[in-house]
């Protein structure tokens, strides 16, 4: 069965730092998402891309935060320079057609010190 | 905005009773509603969702817009039913993003 994965599963960064999380998501999916939860909390949305853009992204998703799909099938979060209240479990999700499911990643660890 | 509520962070209940598990939410459309599972190590994925009415491993969830609620439930708690649990609302136009509520940690005991 098709899935999404996620690399790294754990990166320990210092604070300062780019950091970019990796996302394979399935192969004819055509929305792509990004959430995150930090430990404790719930599952937040940080944006979504659709048709090689941005269709929507939330307060946390600031200048910081950049999403690219560089070659068809990575899709990639890049956060500029790290903070210590970045660190979260960072999921990432696609869906076939607008109004399927969501298909999650197993998520990438980010650890900001 | 939209905003989904799981009042119970933990549920705990024996093996064979019933399991409720609550969740509110506001969203000032018609909300389309999900529930996500997640077990142990492994990642969300999805369990309901309102508009196909099933039932999945045995669980159900009616979505009510009177009390504007959409609990899952279960006549018979299963110990593989241990897991945590996210009710999620889409709101539509965009990106058709999930707002998750905070999650309720379903433990079976035997």
């Amino acid at each position: 069965e098709p899935e999404v994965t996620q690399t790294p599963s754990h990166q320990v960064t210092q604070m300062g730092q780019e950091v970019i999380l990796r996302c394979v998501p399935i192969s004819n999916h055509l929305y792509f998402y990004w959430y995150r939860q930090i430990l404790g909390q719930k599952v937040e949305f940080l944006v979504s891309f659709y048709n090689n853009e941005i269709s929507e992204k939330s307060e946390i998703f600031d200048d910081q935060f950049s999403v690219e799909r560089p070659d068809g099938s990575n899709f990639t979060l890049k956060i500029r320079s790290t903070k210590l209240e970045d660190s979260a479990m960072y999921f990432c999700a696609s869906k076939g057609q607008q109004n399927t499911e969501a298909f999650f990643g197993q998520g990438t660890r980010l650890t900001v010190v | 905005a939209q905003r989904v509520t799981q009042p119970e962070k933990l549920l705990s209940v024996f093996k064979g009773a019933p399991v409720e598990l609550k969740c509110n939410y506001s969203y000032s459309g018609s909300p389309e509603l999900f529930w996500y599972v997640q077990y142990s190590r492994q990642r969300l994925q999805l369990l309901l969702r309102h508009i196909s009415r099933e039932s999945i491993k045995g669980f159900t969830a009616d979505l009510n817009k009177g009390e504007t609620s959409f609990h899952l439930k279960k006549p018979f708690a299963q110990e593989e039913d241990s897991a945590m649990y996210y009710c999620a609302l889409v709101s539509p136009g965009g990106g058709n993003k999930l707002t998750f509520g905070t999650g309720t940690q379903l433990k079976v005991e035997l």
